[in-house]
């Protein structure tokens, strides 16, 4: 059975700063990855998504690395801004099972 | 840009009623989704739907669970019998293709909370 886990659960850091999201997952037969914004009482908004024969995938200031073998993904986020404010969702599609997400890293970026 | 579009935003019944969560996908997408977020969780993924028919569900979706798609534009989960537990944030998502390739596009949710 897969299993999402996202490090760390929070953050907060300074505006400008470069930051890092992580992802693990346990079953490395995958289809894709998928990163996903949440802001509070939204939906979910995507972000990146990565197959599984890729290794980054990049979106402006943002950046997902994928390293299927080890069952893990980055997501790097370059000049943060307090607009980033948000909680980030990993979510795995694999072979046997549905779309599992992470529980997310809520970012807070302060001005 | 296109959206998903959920409505109600925010439902309030009482344990034992029925409840029909609506959804209209984005239009020249096939595939359709229902997922959940009970508060301080992560989010659980419930049916798809492609075809008329559906795809594939989690042990969450029981009996109590359907869905429909009753026109061209629409696409309803109905909860039979409300309980307690079903209190959480329902989400609707649609892709153009199956979503080991695609990505999944969110509406905002609808809040449900049972009483």
């Amino acid at each position: 059975k897969q299993e999402v886990t996202q490090i760390p659960a929070a953050l907060s850091v300074p505006e400008g700063e470069n930051l890092v999201l992580n992802c693990s997952f346990t079953d490395s037969a995958i289809y894709n990855l998928q990163w996903f914004r949440q802001d509070p009482g939204k939906g979910l908004t995507s972000l990146l998504l990565i197959q599984s024969s890729q290794r980054e995938q990049t979106s402006g200031r943002l950046n997902a690395s994928l390293d299927k073998s080890s069952g893990r993904s980055t997501l790097y986020i370059a000049a943060s801004q307090p607009g980033d404010s948000a909680t980030y969702l990993c979510a795995v599609r694999s072979y046997h099972n549905d779309m599992r997400f992470g529980a997310g890293t809520r970012l807070t970026v302060k001005p | 840009e296109p959206e998903v579009t959920q409505t109600p935003s925010h439902q309030v019944t009482q344990m034992g009623q029925e409840v029909i969560l609506r959804c209209v996908p984005i239009s020249n997408h096939l595939y359709f989704y229902w997922y959940r977020q009970i508060l301080g969780q992560k989010v659980e993924f419930l049916v798809s739907f492609y075809n008329n028919e559906i795809s594939e569900k989690s042990e969450i979706f029981d009996d109590q669970f359907s869905v429909e798609r009753p026109d061209g534009s629409n696409f309803t989960l109905k909860i039979r019998s409300t309980k307690l537990e079903d209190s959480a944030m329902y989400f609707c998502a649609s892709s153009e293709e199956d979503a080991t390739n695609e990505k999944l596009f969110f509406g905002s949710g609808t809040q449900l909370s049972v009483l």
